[in-house]
């Protein structure tokens, strides 16, 4: 597509219930970066993928939390037992290599 | 702790005037700056980036200055247009143009006043 699109844009969810965030990215983008945005806090980084290479997990705050990509194109970030601190606006972002990142609209994530 | 820091969340400003938005960062090995502008609903957008080789880099109405012995960077926007009200998100990274882990500031809200 013309953009990266994330689903669902808004999401609500119990405490203790798993959820599934989805990002379709730019076609022909080999990477693809996953961030989220807490209430008063900056860009935080969780996961990055290129190309055929092992994810970056690095930011990944916890166990609870998960992602993969499929054929190198849509990626899917599972945040099992979600804990009312997860709640947060998730951004996905692709990127050729080396170039700059375009970034979804997100999804925001309510855990009550 | 914060390694990059815009230390106004908000910023108002005439139609006509310049903006400058202002982003200090901590960590001497960052080499690559960049400025993202976001919309509500939206996500950030690419506007404008420095290399640690360059003290200033113009795009149109966009000049970033790059003060690396103050270890600060500022956005200068002029003339400024209601358009361009969006939270601005100043990023550093530490290797030039890999983009992984991005540091990012908390954002300074810019409202263009007709």
């Amino acid at each position: 597509g013309a953009g990266v699109s994330q689903s669902p844009s808004n999401k609500v969810t119990e405490k203790g219930k798993d959820v599934e965030l989805r990002c379709d990215p730019i076609s022909g983008h080999t990477a693809l970066y996953w961030y989220r945005q807490s209430l008063g806090q900056g860009l935080e980084f969780l996961i990055y993928f290129q190309g055929n290479s092992a994810p970056d997990k690095s930011g990944l705050p916890s166990d609870r939390f998960s992602a993969e990509r499929t054929g190198g194109s849509v990626s899917t970030l599972t945040i099992q037992r979600t804990q009312q601190e997860d709640s947060a606006v998730y951004l996905c972002a692709s990127s050729r290599r080396g170039g700059g990142y375009t970034f979804g609209s997100g999804t925001r994530l309510t855990v009550v | 702790d914060q390694q990059v820091k815009q230390n106004s969340p908000s910023l108002s400003v005439q139609e006509g005037r310049i903006s400058i938005l202002n982003c200090d960062y901590t960590n001497s090995m960052f080499d690559y700056f960049l400025w993202y502008k976001k919309y509500p609903a939206e996500g950030p957008t690419f506007l404008i980036s420095i290399s640690s080789i360059k003290d200033k880099n113009e795009d149109g109405r966009f000049t970033v200055f790059l003060n690396k012995s103050a270890k600060h960077l500022s956005l200068h926007i002029v003339p400024s247009q209601p358009g361009d009200s969006a939270v601005y998100f100043c990023a550093a990274s530490e290797n030039a143009g890999n983009n992984r882990k991005l540091i990012w500031g908390l954002g300074t809200s810019l409202a263009v006043n007709p």
